[in-house]
């Protein structure tokens, strides 16, 4: 698509829930990244994705936390038992390519699927 | 770790005011800097990025050059209009090896008419 796709854009649910948010990527861009951005705060790395390699999983904050990738297409950020702490917007990025590639780190993001844990 | 310090917000300004938003960084190696701009409901956008010392970043009359002997890599503006009116991240990626932006906590703006 012409932009990163994030959906929903507003979720509220209660505690313990699980929550799936997905993200489409610009088509052709081989990395995907996962930041979470809490209110008030910056954004904080949760998971990276680039083409068929292992995932860098060295930001999710707990084992409540995973994401899937179908290959260079979408990608699940699912919480599972949520709690209000978890509470912020999440945001998707993609990248022509992963770092060392001439397209590297110029990130271009969806709009985010804002969280609310009551 | 590598981290991102920006000057808190919110700033207000006037139109046509000048615009520093300060921006210092903790990284080792030889890290790119990036300034993100994210408006009311839209997702971020780069700003303007420099890749080496003394380089300079510019787009849409904004500027930052990236000092390596203070570490820094302000944003400035020298005249700004209402639609300035965003939140402006300030990141940086190590090189060589990091794989990811490291961000700072954001800076909002409001520009009156």
């Amino acid at each position: 698509g012409a932009g990163v796709s994030q959906s929903p854009s507003n979720k509220v649910t209660e505690k313990g829930k699980d929550v799936e948010l997905r993200c489409d990527p610009i088509s052709g861009h081989t990395a995907l990244y996962w930041y979470r951005q809490r209110l008030g705060q910056g954004l904080e790395f949760l998971i990276y994705f680039q083409g068929n390699s292992a995932p860098d999983k060295s930001g999710l904050p707990s084992d409540r936390f995973s994401a899937e990738r179908t290959g260079e297409s979408v990608s699940t950020l699912t919480i599972q038992r949520t709690q209000q702490e978890d509470s912020a917007v999440y945001l998707c990025a993609s990248s022509l390519d992963g770092a060392g590639g001439r397209g590297a780190n110029v990130l271009t993001f969806g709009a985010g699927s804002r969280l609310t844990v009551l | 770790g590598d981290s991102v310090t920006q000057m808190e917000g919110p700033v207000t300004l006037s139109e046509e005011a000048f615009l520093t938003i300060n921006c210092t960084y903790t990284a080792t190696g030889y890290p790119s800097l990036f300034w993100y701009v994210q408006y009311p409901g839209e997702g971020l956008q780069l700003l303007l990025k420099a890749t080496k010392a003394d380089d300079k970043g510019s787009n849409k009359g904004f500027e930052a050059t990236y000092r390596k002997e203070t570490t820094s890599f302000h944003l400035e503006k020298g005249s700004v209009q209402v639609s300035d009116s965003a939140v402006y991240f300030c990141a940086l990626i190590r090189l060589p090896g990091g794989r990811q932006l490291t961000f700072g906590s954001g800076t909002q703006l409001t520009v009156l008419p």
